[in-house]
């Protein structure tokens, strides 16, 4: 069966970029996946970044943004902060009414 | 503003049921699809299964295909899974999330907590 993968854990110093990346255990990732973005926090619920591959949700940061990038799905933080020290989560749409999360991956900012 | 409202958790035994709630305000329910998504503890997201906005059509997880059914009433602004045959890899905080109509979520309840034990 197919899998999303994801980068377990990343580090990133403050002010810095970094791209985290999604893909498929089998096959490369596209925009007909519409593939969105989630930033989950410690003890608080998912809060939506990105959906449709780069379209960001609203009052997202612009720091934020989404791609595809050598066959995986990509998320780019452009002058990290403290605070988006979080997990974030991708998701992508394998067909009519099916979705999958990969399984996140730890970014650590310092 | 938006708001998603989940109720229902508690703790069971393997093999009983359970039927979660999900109250919605703050946007017209009918118009959208609405997810179920799961948290098992110190794991990562797993969609569970969405319906349609109107209930014509809904999807499962292999994992729950067969022993769980998502419903609604637009009448009510609710809706609901029901969650026959459970097994100790339920346990997880279960939320309810409305589709975007992209392919994607954008507004996440705060879940309500199953724990599936003996």
């Amino acid at each position: 069966q197919t899998v999303v993968t994801q980068e377990p854990s990343f580090s990133v110093s403050p002010g810095g970029t970094v791209t985290l990346t999604c893909g498929l255990s089998s096959g490369s990732v596209s925009t007909t996946h519409y593939p969105s973005w989630y930033q989950q926090t410690p003890g608080q619920g998912p809060r939506t970044l990105i959906y449709n591959t780069n379209t960001p949700s609203s009052g997202v940061p612009d720091r934020f943004s989404g791609s595809i990038l050598e066959n995986k799905a990509a998320l780019t933080i452009t002058g990290a902060q403290a605070e988006d020290e979080s997990d974030y989560y991708c998701m992508l749409s394998m067909g009519v009414g099916i979705w999958m999360f990969g399984g996140g991956t730890k970014l650590t900012v310092l | 503003q938006v708001q998603l409202v989940e109720s229902g958790g508690g703790v069971v035994q393997p093999g009983e049921s359970l039927t979660l709630s999900c109250g919605a305000s703050g946007f017209t329910f009918s118009s959208y699809g609405l997810h179920w998504v799961r948290q098992a503890p110190g794991k990562g997201l797993e969609w569970v299964a969405f319906i349609l906005h109107d209930g014509s059509n809904n999807f499962y997880a292999d994992s729950v295909k067969g022993r769980f059914t998502i419903s609604r009433d637009n009448s009510k602004n609710t809706l609901y899974l029901r969650m026959n045959s459970l097994r100790p890899e339920d346990t997880a905080v279960y939320c309810c999330v409305k589709d975007n109509s992209h392919y994607a979520m954008d507004v996440w309840g705060q879940g309500t907590a199953v724990t599936v034990s003996s």
